[in-house]
């Protein structure tokens, strides 16, 4: 079935990096966009990142742009979130998730499919 | 890229309606009709419940609607059910990046 499993959280000292990985299965990964979204513990969702389905484009939300780096590999059916320079602030669920259009060039922003979550702890 | 408004809390009875707004800017709702609507139980990953301002994915229900106006979406529940009370974050498209809402607990009494 459609699915992605989201591993390499875990507890982190501020000013060190994590990376984490988002396996997926079940559907053609090279055709889609594909996002990092968080969440902190009791608060909203908040969107991290986006790369397109090839690579291409990528962009970044501020309060990450320049820390974070978003990437795939597509012969691996696998999306990445490098995270470095970590803050107390970035404690959250990561969960990747998937652009619903499977068109080529254009995303929509729309996440059809999500993982369950990584949690990221930053603390000393 | 600064957050949605969405009401922090709405409740319905059983049966009833309700409806959920989510207010952005000219910068992102106003510009594009790319706003989507998530449903989210306590412990569990959101779900897509709207799309594209009123487009709803198969296997969710036809209760659930969306629309938009101006620099505002709405979130329509029908007929309420006990299983709709949860956590709903709309998400719009903002040139490049994604900007959700803050969130709203909807309660069924």
């Amino acid at each position: 079935q459609v699915q992605l499993v989201e591993s390499g959280g875990g507890v982190v000292q501020p000013g060190r990096s994590l990376r984490l990985s988002c396996a997926a299965s079940g559907f053609t990964f090279s055709s889609y966009g594909m996002h990092w979204v968080r969440q902190a513990p009791g608060k909203g969702l908040e969107w991290v990142a986006v790369i397109w389905y090839d690579g291409s484009n990528k962009y970044y939300a501020d309060s990450v742009k320049g820390r974070f780096t978003i990437s795939r590999d597509n012969s691996k059916n696998t999306l990445y979130l490098q995270m470095n320079s970590l803050r107390a602030e970035d404690t959250a669920v990561y969960y990747c998730a998937r652009d619903a259009a499977d068109y080529g060039d254009y995303l929509i922003y729309a996440f059809d499919i999500w993982g369950q979550g990584t949690m990221v702890t930053v603390s000393s | 890229q600064s957050a949605l408004t969405q009401p922090a809390s709405v409740s319905g009875s059983p049966g009833q309606s309700i409806t959920i707004s989510c207010t952005g800017t000219s910068s992102d709702v106003g510009s594009y009709n790319l706003v989507s609507w998530y449903q989210q139980h306590p412990g569990k990953a959101p779900k897509l419940m709207i799309y594209e301002v009123s487009k709803r994915p198969s296997g969710v229900s036809n209760r659930f609607s969306g629309s938009k106006s101006g620099n505002t979406a709405s979130l329509t529940i029908s007929g309420l059910q006990a299983e709709d009370e949860a956590d709903y974050y709309c998400c719009s498209y903002a040139g490049g990046f994604g900007v959700f809402g803050g969130g709203t607990k909807l309660t069924v009494l």
